[in-house]
């Protein structure tokens, strides 16, 4: 199925550097989110846009809604260990099409 | 902590054998979702039910039924499973099914089919 290039696909960081990741697509969507997945859990919504070019801020966590509504980026600010994880964009179309379309994931380590 | 509930979180079940995932929410959302999630990669849809009515099947096989007793529950009933199909199985809900409605995920079931 259509999925979304989200890069980088892995980062490996230092406790308190600033962390950056986007998302990318060829198609226009009508809402951005967000996800963290934990090892072994469902994944957890941290931002979810609904604008072009919205900007929301949840804690050290910043995410963007891209003005031409094909990218989004999410930023963590001072990394703890805790951020460790996997990070997925989705995006949603507008219109009453049910169906996420989701980025392969950027794999974060932090190294204390 | 997710508001969607699934049991049980570890299921290791033969291939002629039947069993079953649930979910629970108590949000009010009438938007339930299942998904399947393979090791490292995102997951992958398989059903969505909109006010307890089957809206989109992706063209799972039989040997997977979903059942929505009510707008709090979600079954997903198992059976005659091949080894593949082992893997984490998410469920989902959302206020509607319509886009702009955040979809919100439990801390899924762990499959394995032996």
């Amino acid at each position: 199925g259509q999925q979304l290039n989200q890069s980088p696909q892995s980062m490996f960081i230092q406790e308190g550097e600033d962390v950056s990741m986007n998302c990318t697509s060829s198609s226009i969507f009508n809402t951005w989110l967000w996800y963290k997945q934990d090892p072994g859990e469902g994944p957890v919504l941290l931002i979810a846009l609904y604008k072009a070019g919205e900007l929301t801020s949840n804690g050290r966590l910043t995410a963007q809604f891209g003005i031409t509504r094909k990218d989004s980026f999410l930023n963590i600010s001072a990394s703890i260990p805790s951020d460790v994880g996997i990070y997925f964009c989705a995006g949603q179309y507008a219109g009453n099409n049910r169906k996420l379309i989701w980025g392969l994931g950027t794999s974060l380590a932090v190294n204390p | 902590d997710t508001e969607v509930t699934q049991t049980p979180k570890h299921l290791v079940m033969g291939m002629t054998n039947k069993k079953s995932l649930k979910c629970e929410q108590h949000m009010g959302h009438r938007a339930m979702y299942w998904y399947k999630q393979k090791a490292k990669k995102p997951p992958e849809l398989m059903f969505v039910y909109s006010y307890e009515k089957l809206s989109i099947n992706e063209s799972v096989p039989s040997r997977f039924s979903p059942e929505c007793p009510n707008s709090s529950l979600l079954n997903l009933h198992l059976h005659a499973l091949q080894p593949e199909d082992s893997a984490l199985y998410l469920c989902a809900s959302s206020p509607t099914a319509n886009s702009g409605n955040t979809i919100y995920f439990g801390e899924g079931s762990w499959l394995t089919v032996v």
